[in-house]
């Protein structure tokens, strides 16, 4: 069947220090790669997405890789800011289907 | 930018009560979703739907579960009988394909607490 797994949090690091937090996938398929950002107190958000491999999502300094060959979609950006403390969530979709198949999500905290 | 609206964001219900929760999507959206979030486990995928039918469910969403769209904006969740393990944060999410490459946007949630 399709799974995410992701890094266990809380991940804490201080303010514009580099970020890391792995996601690997299994998947019958192709699939379509994203990862969501859910704030405190509100709805999960698309931070970026892939859909093939060796492509790169990136959005407001975050990216990822679709890499086929080891199966992961790793969340990068090199400055964290206090703002980005949020929880993380890595997903999938594979072809001919609509389910979004989540991680369990990483919680960032980020202190100044 | 236009985005998915909730209600309530927060519903209290008996057990065995019946419970309907609210969804508008984004406006030409055509496929529209629910998740759910049991408290520290995993988003799970419940159901799809698409020109009024059902085109994708999971095995949570049993015979207890009913989808509906019942005029041009809403869409709607419906537990005829809700139970204490139905308590959760429930998602509804839209995306105008249906390909598994468009991305799916999401509301702020219910958090439906059973009593």
């Amino acid at each position: 069947g399709n799974s995410v797994t992701q890094m266990e949090g809380p991940v804490t690091l201080s303010e514009e220090a580099f970020l890391t937090i792995n996601c690997t996938y299994t998947a019958t398929g192709y699939p379509s790669l994203f990862w969501y950002v859910q704030y405190p107190g509100e709805g999960l958000q698309l931070l970026l997405k892939a859909t093939k491999a060796d492509d790169k999502g990136s959005n407001k300094g975050f990216e990822a890789t679709y890499r086929k060959e080891t199966t992961s979609f790793h969340l990068e950006k090199g400055s964290v800011q206090v703002s980005d403390s949020a929880v993380y969530f890595c997903a999938l979709v594979n072809t001919g289907f609509q389910k979004l198949v989540f991680g369990t999500g990483t919680r960032l905290l980020v202190s100044p | 930018e236009p985005e998915v609206t909730q209600t309530p964001s927060h519903q209290v219900t008996q057990m065995g009560q019946e419970v309907i929760l609210r969804c508008v999507p984004i406006s030409n959206h055509l496929y529209f979703y629910w998740y759910r979030q049991i408290l520290g486990q995993k988003v799970e995928f419940l159901v799809s739907f698409y020109n009024n039918e059902i085109s994708e469910k999971s095995e949570i969403f049993d015979d207890q579960f009913s989808v509906e769209r019942p005029d041009g904006s809403n869409f709607t969740l419906k537990i005829r009988s809700t139970k204490l393990e139905d308590s959760a944060m429930y998602f509804c999410a839209s995306s105008d394909e249906g390909y598994s490459n468009q991305p799916q946007h999401f509301g702020d949630g219910t958090r439906l607490s059973i009593l």
